[in-house]
């Protein structure tokens, strides 16, 4: 069964780095989300990405942040200036035009900013 | 403004008794309604949704849910727990239409003794 996959599955950064963090969807899907869950909080939307354009995005979603689709299979997340807050599990979610309702995840990339 | 209240934040009970985990929605709007799964280090997987079709909805391994608007609910249940059932479950809402972003709520941990 495909899969949406993601790397790395940890990644550790000094405060003020930049990291990108990347996402391979499910190859037919066309719409792509980013979530984070901070330790012992919510799942939050952080974006959504159609068509090469963000289609919704988030209060925390600020110019730090940056979605890109650099290639046809790669999804990426990029934070420039990274922050001890930033430190957090980072989903990445497709969706096939056939199924709206149903977002399939990867399995998620902790972050942690020291 | 749309939102899900999961009441337990940890549910335990033994193998082969019912499974139930509750969720409470506010939504301004029809809502699309889901339960999503997290094993450890595993993605999140969805379980079922309910999308203003069929009020008792079924999803995989047994699990069903029941959309309920007078009770603004969208309890989880399963008849008989199964130890591979130990898992995390998020009750999630969305607007209407699909492609949109996901709502979670806190989350639910389910343990199952033998």
């Amino acid at each position: 069964e495909p899969e949406v996959t993601q790397t790395p599955s940890h990644q550790v950064t000094q405060m003020g780095q930049e990291v990108i963090l990347r996402c391979v969807p499910i190859s037919n899907h066309l719409y792509f989300y980013w979530y984070r869950q901070i330790l012992g909080q919510k799942v939050e939307f952080l974006v959504s990405f159609y068509n090469n354009e963000i289609s919704e995005k988030s209060e925390i979603f600020d110019d730090q942040f940056s979605v890109e689709r650099p290639d046809g299979s790669n999804f990426t997340l990029k934070i420039r200036s990274t922050k001890l807050e930033d430190s957090a599990m980072y989903f990445c979610a497709s969706t096939d035009t056939l199924k709206p309702y149903e977002q399939y995840f990867g399995p998620g990339t902790r972050l942690t900013v020291t | 403004a749309q939102s899900v209240t999961q009441l337990d934040s940890h549910v335990s009970v033994s193998e082969g008794t019912p499974v139930l985990l509750r969720c409470n929605y506010s939504s301004s709007y029809s809502p699309s309604l889901f339960w999503y799964v997290q094993h450890p280090n595993k993605g999140l997987q969805l379980l079922l949704k309910y999308t203003s079709a069929a009020t008792l909805v079924k999803g995989i391994n047994g699990f069903e849910a029941e959309f309920k608007k007078s009770e603004t609910s969208f309890h989880l249940t399963k008849p008989s727990a199964h130890m591979s059932d130990a898992a995390e479950y998020f009750c999630v809402v969305s607007g209407p239409g699909g492609y949109n972003k996901l709502i979670f709520g806190a989350g639910t941990r389910l343990a199952v003794h033998p």
